[in-house]
């Protein structure tokens, strides 16, 4: 079945340090990938995107994602976390054969300490 | 360029009666799609409208039903509420067709429904 796994619930960082968030993903074919960037009580921000091409991506705030298409991964990292970073994070995928449609993974809750 | 807005923002509503909620999306862009989130759903699919026809649908019972008018804003019913159907709803647009980038999806803030 086709589905987005997000290992990972739950991540406490401290300031400074570096992030990475992993995605897998089972599909047929490549699908198309992003991560999205949730904070309380607001709608989702979207940080980076593969449709295809160079398997490393930048986005947005300093996250990059890296397309590993041997493993199914597209893993999300940043280099120094910052406080505000503290939000909940989504991996999500857009199938080629859909239309508008992303499915989500379970996300990944960032906690950031000082 | 304004980004992608839904009204109301909070919602509370009782048992059995229905609601309506709206989505503008960023101008240009002719795809609405709809998503439930709750804590343990995560989020959910609902449906997508490209100029004004419904194109996709999640597994979602009837009671929810969405439309698209011209202008490409949407809006979304659910009939008969149920304590269940407490969640935040987000809207978002997409270009909906066209070169590489097209399915990239923006989102609204989200209205969040509260059944009683």
């Amino acid at each position: 079945a086709q589905s987005v796994t997000q290992p990972d619930i739950h991540i406490t960082v401290s300031e400074g340090a570096s992030l990475e968030l992993r995605c897998n993903y089972s599909y047929g074919a490549t699908p198309y990938l992003f991560w999205y960037v949730q904070s309380p009580g607001q709608g989702l921000q979207l940080l980076l995107k593969y449709f295809s091409g160079d398997t490393l991506v930048q986005g947005i705030k300093g996250f990059e994602a890296e397309f590993k298409r041997s493993q199914s991964s597209f893993n999300l990292r940043k280099p120094s976390v910052h406080w505000s970073d503290a939000a909940e994070y989504f991996c999500a995928v857009d199938p080629t054969d859909s239309w508008g449609k992303l499915q989500f993974g379970a996300g990944t809750q960032v906690v950031v300490t000082p | 360029k304004a980004g992608v807005t839904q009204t109301p923002r909070y919602l509370i509503k009782t048992r059995g009666q229905q609601v309506t909620l709206s989505c503008s999306p960023i101008s240009g862009h002719r795809s609405v799609s709809w998503y439930q989130q709750t804590p343990g759903q995560g989020l959910q699919f609902l449906f997508e409208y490209f100029s004004e026809t419904q194109r996709n649908k999640g597994n979602f019972p009837g009671r929810f039903s969405g439309r698209q008018f011209s202008n490409s804003r949407s809006e979304m019913n659910v009939s008969t509420l149920e304590l269940g159907d407490s969640a935040l709803y987000l809207c978002a647009s997409s270009l909906g067709k066209g070169s590489v980038g097209y399915n990239e999806q923006f989102f609204g803030p989200g209205t969040r429904l509260t059944v009683l």
